[in-house]
């Protein structure tokens, strides 16, 4: 069982370049969610799903989209990276919005 | 969202019980006490949550205060693998979108020594 996996681990782009990191559960959850972590800092929600086909923003989401086609998907899209957005990225799933969260190992992305 | 206050940082010796404190004075009804913890380079990950009465399960214990203004995290034998960032976090047993969401403060970093 892998639980939540994100991918890649690593990544460095330059500014204005555009990715999307990866985030894949085998769990069935529906609440899946992307939160950001800068250093000495708590996680900081981007953007949440409740389901397939439904997804709203969290506490700082200018600069990314997300989309949710399938249950296990849930891919974060950095349209033009800026070095602001330099950051740890979690995704994190849950059963029921208020049971257990699993978080992913996450991806440590740098913008130069 | 109802906030909560930990100390930054504590230390506790290997083997000896560790008592994590957090205030929730604002706490509402519908909200649960939940707990997250996390390891150096990894993501969070869960601990424990309780609403009202003393929960246990086999990695830690959860005290909550009669008016559920504060709780304390007990890790009764801590040893270096529980050296991480605690975080406490107030989840509204609601199903609904928003309460999925996980407010993260800046927790408190639990530094074990041998």
């Amino acid at each position: 069982n892998a639980g939540v996996t994100q991918t890649p681990k690593f990544q460095v782009l330059k500014t204005g370049q555009s990715m999307t990191l990866q985030c894949a559960q085998d769990m069935n959850h529906e609440y899946m969610s992307w939160y950001r972590q800068d250093p000495g800092m708590g996680l900081r929600l981007i953007h949440y799903s409740v389901g397939a086909g439904i997804t709203d923003q969290g506490e700082v989401p200018n600069g990314y989209n997300v989309s949710r086609s399938t249950t296990e998907d849930f891919p974060l899209r950095l349209l033009s990276a800026a070095p602001s957005q330099t950051s740890v990225y979690f995704c994190a799933s849950s059963y029921r919005p208020y049971t257990e969260a699993f978080f992913g190992q996450g991806t440590r992305l740098t913008v130069v | 969202d109802a906030k909560t206050t930990q100390p930054n940082s504590m230390e506790s010796n290997e083997e000896e019980p560790v008592h994590l404190p957090c205030n929730h004075s604002t706490i509402s009804g519908t909200d649960y006490i939940h707990w997250y913890r996390q390891l150096p380079s990894q993501g969070p990950e869960y601990v424990i949550h309780g609403l009202t009465s003393n929960v246990n399960n086999r990695m830690a214990s959860l005290a909550i205060a009669e008016d559920r203004k504060s709780s304390t995290l007990i890790l009764h034998r801590a040893t270096l693998r529980d050296a991480a960032v605690y975080y406490c976090i107030l989840r509204p047993h609601l199903n609904t979108g928003t309460a999925s969401k996980l407010t993260f403060g800046t927790g408190t970093r639990l530094q074990v020594t041998l």
